[in-house]
């Protein structure tokens, strides 16, 4: 149980393009979603805390213009990286867990196989 | 914010050896969990472990919530338990986690 199913595994676009990641939890109701960033060699960063049917909440430094989420349904929640640029290639991961609105709940988050973005 | 420190930072294993992998962490936490990042960068759940003592196969963990620290043992290691290793943790009221620096391990033949 608890499968989070996360796509496109990669993408490769010319800058200028606007990339959406879909993050959805396939056996059970996902009320908060989480979505990372990981460069090559580093840790993960916790981008944003995406609640279903409310706006998301960006962690400090992270444009909530430039990276859109959308969290409408319990099982489905979006990244949207807005007009990439070369910089914004990265590995992206989102979770999600099962635990109450806002993530206040102690459960455990499981994660999805990450989405490569590469922009040319 | 709080801080997560792993040790070590690397580390090289000939098959069959064992090791301790170890997660500090700055302040109180309710949350851990011990995940194991392969080469295609898929992120395994190992450990939910916020307190106590857990074994899954050759993989055990403890967590000293008291004393702010977790411990990852690996025995009889194999060339697939190589990658890195991540702690994570959250704290408060809240379920954002906090990635440590992780743990780069090679096993060898």
């Amino acid at each position: 149980g608890a499968v989070v199913s996360q796509h496109p595994s990669r993408v490769i676009c010319k800058s200028g393009t606007s990339v959406k990641i879909e993050c959805r939890s396939l056996d059970f109701q996902a009320t908060t979603m989480f979505w990372y960033r990981q460069f090559p060699k580093q840790s993960l960063m916790l981008m944003a805390t995406s609640n279903e049917g409310s706006k998301a909440t960006y962690e400090q430094g992270v444009e909530k213009d430039k990276f859109l989420i959308n969290h409408a349904s319990l099982t489905l929640s979006t990244l949207t990286v807005t007009s990439a640029h070369p910089e914004d290639s990265s590995f992206y991961i989102c979770s999600a867990s099962g635990g109450g609105r806002g993530g206040y709940s102690n459960q455990p988050q499981h994660f999805g196989d990450g989405t490569r973005l590469s922009i040319l | 914010g709080i801080q997560v420190e792993q040790s070590p930072p690397d580390l090289i294993l000939q098959e069959g050896a064992n090791s301790t992998l170890r997660c500090n962490f700055s302040d109180s936490v309710n949350n851990l969990q011990w995940f194991h990042q392969n080469p295609w960068g898929q992120l395994i759940n190992l450990f939910y472990i916020p307190s106590g003592t857990k074994q899954n196969g050759r993989l055990s963990a403890t967590t000293v919530a008291t004393e702010r620290y977790s411990l990852l043992y690996i025995s009889s290691s194999q060339t697939t338990d190589s990658g890195v290793y991540f702690c994570a943790v959250s704290m408060g009221g809240g379920n954002k986690l906090t990635f440590g620096t992780g743990t780069q391990l090679k096993v060898e033949l």
